[in-house]
């Protein structure tokens, strides 16, 4: 059974620094992997899906990679502003089943 | 072009009532997934639809139901309400399903409140 782990649960840092997010997940044997943000209240905003075949995507300030061997990925932030304050999740697609969530990474950015 | 769109965003109900939540996926895709969300379980998979037949079942009671119509608009149904089923309840759409179904798009989910 397919499970997501983020590490750290919730992450406090000053604006204009580069951070990094952490998700695992048990088996390697992954179709893909999608890095969520959720804002308060909100549903979740795709930011970012990586293919089992590809080692890292990026969009404008972010950048994902995964290591399935390891079974790991992580979600790099470059130059954090107030704005990023969210809850970050992973998700991981395997087998015949439905996404499989991660509980999330609460990050905090101050002014 | 329009996002998953869930009716109604917010609602409250009391104990033992029926709720029916409604979602409209992305045009043109055709797989609907229904997660609930709490604080202590985070997000858990309920059902999924992928041209009208269901494809997936989390592992939630009878209680809980979904369907899917022609035009691919979902219904989730939650009978007998009990205090516990207070979340947020939300939709996802994507293009195919199974075997990489691909990027998933969220609704901005309704939030059910069980007095």
């Amino acid at each position: 059974k397919q499970e997501v782990t983020q590490i750290p649960a919730a992450l406090s840092v000053p604006e204009g620094e580069n951070l990094v997010l952490n998700c695992s997940f048990t088996d390697s044997a992954i179709y893909n992997l999608q890095w969520f943000r959720q804002d308060p209240g909100k549903g979740l905003t795709s930011l970012l899906l990586i293919q089992s075949s590809q080692r890292e995507q990026t969009s404008g300030r972010l950048n994902a990679s995964l290591d399935k061997s390891s079974g790991r990925s992580t979600l790099y932030i470059a130059a954090s502003q107030p704005g990023d304050s969210a809850t970050y999740l992973c998700a991981v697609e395997s087998g015949n089943t439905p996404l499989v969530f991660g509980k999330g990474t609460r990050l905090s950015v101050i002014a | 072009k329009a996002g998953v769109t869930q009716t109604p965003r917010y609602l409250i109900k009391t104990r033992g009532q029926q709720v029916t939540l409604s979602c409209s996926p992305i045009s043109g895709h055709r797989s609907v997934s229904w997660y609930q969300q709490t604080p202590g379980q985070g997000l858990q998979f309920l059902f999924e639809y992928f041209s009208e037949t269901q494809r997936n079942k989390g592992n939630f009671p009878g209680r809980f139901s979904g369907r899917q119509f022609s035009n691919s608009r979902s219904e989730m149904n939650v009978s007998t309400l009990e205090l516990g089923d207070s979340a947020l309840y939300l939709c996802a759409s994507s293009w195919t399903s199974g075997s990489g179904t691909g990027e998933l798009f969220f609704g901005e989910g309704s939030r059910l409140t069980v007095l």
